[in-house]
């Protein structure tokens, strides 16, 4: 089946500190893989995506790359923002189907 | 950018109420609607598929009866959650997929606070 394994938070890291949020994933066929980002009180937002091995992803300083090998999507990030703070999301779509397959969100926290 | 509008964002009401909920795509038409449910700390959680013109598709342990959706027009997806009790209460967020066939990226609306009193 499909299903997306995140890791826990919440995360809390200083200003301009590195960010990696792993991301794993099972899936049938070939996925296409998304990072969604949610601020509070708001809905997802699409944050990057990647749609087939290899692809990197980016938007805004964060990325992630399509790992067929080791089934996984890290997001990261070289220097974090206190703008960043937010719910952060992996998904996935397994392209036979219209159903998305969320992680169980990681909560971001950055201090000044 | 293409948007979803959801509304309203906040409904606190008595038990045994019903709730309508609207979710719009306004600058896309969407064939195909998604409901999800998100419960506190945890994530979304894909309660039913709505096709424009026709019934929609639930997923396994989502009560039809309780959650009624009606995908009328292109722009238009309504859930309403019937006679609605305090275990009810949760985030609902919409998402639409654009008519081109494909499902990607899905956009998502701002979510629906629920409380059930």
């Amino acid at each position: 089946g499909n299903s997306v394994t995140q890791m826990e938070g919440p995360v809390t890291l200083s200003e301009e500190a590195f960010l990696t949020i792993n991301c794993t994933y099972t899936a049938t066929g070939y996925p296409s893989l998304f990072w969604y980002v949610q601020y509070p009180g708001e809905g997802l937002q699409l944050l990057l995506k990647a749609t087939k091995a290899d692809d990197k992803g980016s938007n805004k300083g964060f990325e992630a790359t399509y790992r067929k090998e080791t089934t996984s999507f890290h997001l990261e990030k070289g220097s974090v923002q206190v703008s960043d703070s937010a719910v952060y999301f992996c998904a996935l779509n397994s392209n036979t189907g219209n159903q998305f397959y969320f992680g169980t969100g990681t909560s971001l926290t950055v201090i000044p | 950018g293409a948007v979803v509008s959801q509304h309203p964002s906040r409904v606190i009401c008595k038990s045994g109420t019903s709730v309508k909920i609207e979710c719009r795509s306004l600058d896309f038409q969407a064939t195909t609607m998604f409901w999800y449910r998100q419960f506190p700390k945890q994530s979304l959680m894909l309660m039913a598929t709505s096709n424009e013109g026709s019934k929609a598709t639930y997923e396994q342990g989502v009560e039809k009866d309780k959650f009624l959706i009606n995908h009328a027009s292109l722009t238009l997806s309504t859930l309403t959650v019937t006679s609605a009790h305090p275990e009810d209460s949760s985030f609902y967020i919409c998402s639409a997929s654009r008519r081109d066939g494909t499902y990607q990226p899905q956009h998502f609306g701002d979510g629906t606070r629920l409380s059930i009193l």
